[in-house]
């Protein structure tokens, strides 16, 4: 399976919006990339995904680079509760999901 | 919304003890997952399951088994815990097919002593 590199940990304040970078160079043609994130005491829980073209949901956006070597998860505007380990993972089309270790998001009253 | 539980949030058991770790998904998955997550190594793929009666090794197998005999329920078994298999453990379900989202449980902490 190709990786992901994220940076370990990230600080946003609230109300502001956040850009979590993930790089992913090894990516093949039908890699899709997913984002997940981990709150607290809890399991992960799934945030987005896509393949070549920017996608959107309630949740975030994912803004893919056009030679797919990376992609930027963005919140738009952060809260206390978005305060999560978010992972960004490659699927080539199973579901075991290779989970890394992720962003730490810290987010700042 | 899909739910999965996982039988026990905390669990403390000897070494050498049979261990059984259950997981219940109510939205008819035909996939289940098992992955262990510790401190700087992420989570890490233990078995999974495609079907009933069916399994499939992840990454990393070494000393556990599982059972899936309905369609519901996961099993993970440490047949002979050992203090390296103190973990969270996760359990997740999906639809099949490519792609699908992972639904998580809230994960079982096992402390073996």
């Amino acid at each position: 399976d190709a990786k992901t590199t994220q940076p370990n940990s990230m600080e946003s304040n609230e109300e502001e919006p956040v850009h979590l970078p993930c790089n992913h160079s090894t990516i093949s043609g039908t890699d899709y990339i997913h984002w997940y994130r981990q709150l607290p005491s809890q399991g992960p829980e799934y945030v987005i995904h896509g393949l070549t073209s920017n996608v959107n949901n309630r949740m975030a956006s994912l803004a893919i680079a056009e030679d797919r070597k990376s992609s930027t998860l963005i919140l738009h505007r952060a809260t206390l509760r978005d305060a999560a380990v978010y992972y960004c993972i490659l699927s080539s089309g199973a579901n075991n999901l290779f989970f890394g270790t992720g962003t730490r998001l810290t987010v700042i009253p | 919304d899909v739910k999965v539980t996982q039988s026990s949030r905390y669990l403390v058991k000897r070494t050498g003890e049979k261990v059984f770790l259950e997981c219940v998904q109510d939205m008819d998955h035909e996939n289940m997952f098992w992955y262990r997550q510790d401190p700087g190594l992420g989570l890490r793929l233990i078995y999974f399951s495609y079907d009933v009666k069916m399994k499939e090794k992840g990454d990393i197998p070494e000393g556990y088994s599982v059972s899936r005999e309905k369609k519901e329920r996961f099993s993970l078994i440490l047949e002979s815990a050992s203090t390296n298999q103190t973990s969270m453990y996760l359990c997740a379900s999906s639809l099949p097919g490519y792609n699908e989202k992972l639904f998580f449980g809230s994960g079982t902490q096992l402390s073996v002593l």
